[in-house]
């Protein structure tokens, strides 16, 4: 058990729909990071937030959104979905200062029909 | 630019040693990982060794850094079916964000 956790284990929707995925990260850990994983594309990092504020953006689709609440649990917001954004969403966290490893989820498998 | 690269299948027998291998491409790498992911779970943190370290042994686990050919590698010794996941090798460098660059991962099948 990473201590990392996510919730909903699973989600289906369809096309064109708005979606929540929602992350509590490790106890102390100020850092959370998303990632999507698919099976062309791997696991690519979207986007991380530190105590509140966005940290680093990667390859984050402008549908996309999140946010870090004043008690550390994150968000990930999925709006006007498409087919190609069926894949498992990960939160990982990581402790205070730079390089410190990361311990990730279990993940959000969206499926969209 | 960061790239890590992995073979994408390894297949051994239960009892032998898994030797799992990485390249990179940025030589201002600073930490290197290995996680293991399990079917419907997220990513484990194995290990990690930092870029001024050859070598880093944990039970089971040898990690080899070699950082003139930029090659990482993970033997697990004594491999058991419990050890047939997908493994990610990572790797963050210097001056950066320090958010990690993973490889594809190496699907290990451990059979009888």
């Amino acid at each position: 058990d990473s201590g990392v956790t996510q919730t909903p284990k699973h989600l289906i929707t369809a096309t064109g729909q708005r979606v929540t995925l929602r992350c509590s990260p490790r106890s102390g850990d100020l850092s959370v990071y998303w990632y999507q994983q698919s099976l062309d594309q791997g696991l690519q990092f979207l986007i991380q937030y530190y105590n509140g504020e966005e940290r680093a953006k990667g390859n984050i689709l402008e549908r996309f959104s999140a946010q870090q609440f004043p008690d550390l649990h994150s968000e990930l917001n999925l709006s006007s979905l498409e087919l190609g954004d069926s894949a498992l969403y990960f939160c990982a966290s990581s402790a205070q200062g730079d390089n410190q490893p990361q311990h990730f989820g279990d993940g959000t498998r969206l499926s969209i029909l | 630019g960061e790239d890590v690269e992995q073979s994408l299948f390894l297949s051994v027998r239960e009892g032998d040693s898994s030797v799992i291998n990485c390249t990179y491409t940025d030589s201002s790498s600073t930490y290197l990982y290995w996680y293991k992911q399990e079917p419907g779970a997220g990513l484990q943190l194995l290990t990690y060794i930092f870029s001024n370290m050859d070598m880093k042994q944990d039970q089971r686990l040898t990690v080899l850094l070699n950082k003139k050919d930029k090659h990482l590698s993970l033997r697990i010794a004594d491999t058991q079916t419990g050890d047939s996941a997908i493994y990610f090798c990572a790797e963050t460098v210097a001056g950066g964000s320090y958010i990690p660059t993973f490889g594809r991962g190496t699907s290990l099948i451990v059979h009888p």
